[in-house]
């Protein structure tokens, strides 16, 4: 199976700060690299898939990159709506696999 | 407007079977691979299967393997979860999430169906 490996495991910020999220696979998975964001008691929500390309109707300050094994997911200028966990998930293989999240408090 | 909806989640003795079901709507049910991740107390989202848009392949984590089955009904939207052999570590919240053509990322999400398994 491929691993994810994301970091940090949490984060403190503040409001209008730029955060930055790191996920690395295992081993290659090109652009097949999807960040989502979770809040409790909610269904999940995909941001960004395809390493890059932001999901309709998801806000601009959120930016995603990489490609091969090192993947990055950038917020800039946080909002209160921002403090959640975030996922990453690789799509390159069947047996999909999520990275261990990061709480954004 | 994409609705998902799970339903079947309860509290059930080690070594008992549940069933779960996901129903969608707005959307083409057979152009969509649909799969189930879980959540458990605690802990961070796991991918647990799927299966493709015409049922035609399907896909296990090694943890479930053997246990859980997946089918879907085209006809009436409608994907369904069979677990058997239940552990306390499959206590979860389990979603119903839906991927285009099986494109590796997960676009809708139900809001969750909480599955116990405790004596």
């Amino acid at each position: 199976d491929i691993q994810m490996t994301q970091s940090p495991s949490s984060l403190s910020a503040s409001v209008g700060d730029r955060v930055t999220i790191t996920c690395r696979a295992s081993q290659n998975i090109n652009r097949y690299l999807n960040w989502y964001q979770h809040e409790i008691g909610k269904a999940p929500k995909l941001l960004i898939y395809s390493s890059s390309t932001l999901q309709s109707g998801v806000p601009s300050r959120f930016s995603g990159s990489g490609s091969g094994t090192d993947f990055t997911l950038t917020i800039t200028s946080l909002q209160p709506e921002d403090f959640a966990t975030y996922y990453c998930q690789q799509g390159y293989r069947s047996l999909y696999t999520f990275g261990q999240g990061t709480k954004l408090e | 407007e994409v609705h998902v909806l799970e339903s079947g989640g309860d509290l059930v003795q080690p070594g008992g079977s549940l069933r779960l079901s996901c129903a969608a709507s707005g959307v083409t049910f057979s152009s969509y691979a649909i799969n189930w991740v879980r959540q458990g107390p605690g802990k961070g989202l796991e991918w647990v299967s799927g299966i493709s848009g015409r049922g035609g392949s399907s896909f296990y984590a090694d943890s479930v393997k053997g246990r859980f089955t997946l089918s879907r009904d085209n006809a009436n939207n409608t994907l369904y979860l069979q677990m058997n052999s239940l552990r306390a570590d499959d206590t979860a919240v389990y979603y119903c999430a839906m991927s285009p053509y099986s494109s590796g990322w997960l676009s809708f999400w139900g809001q969750g169906s909480r599955v116990t398994v405790s004596s």
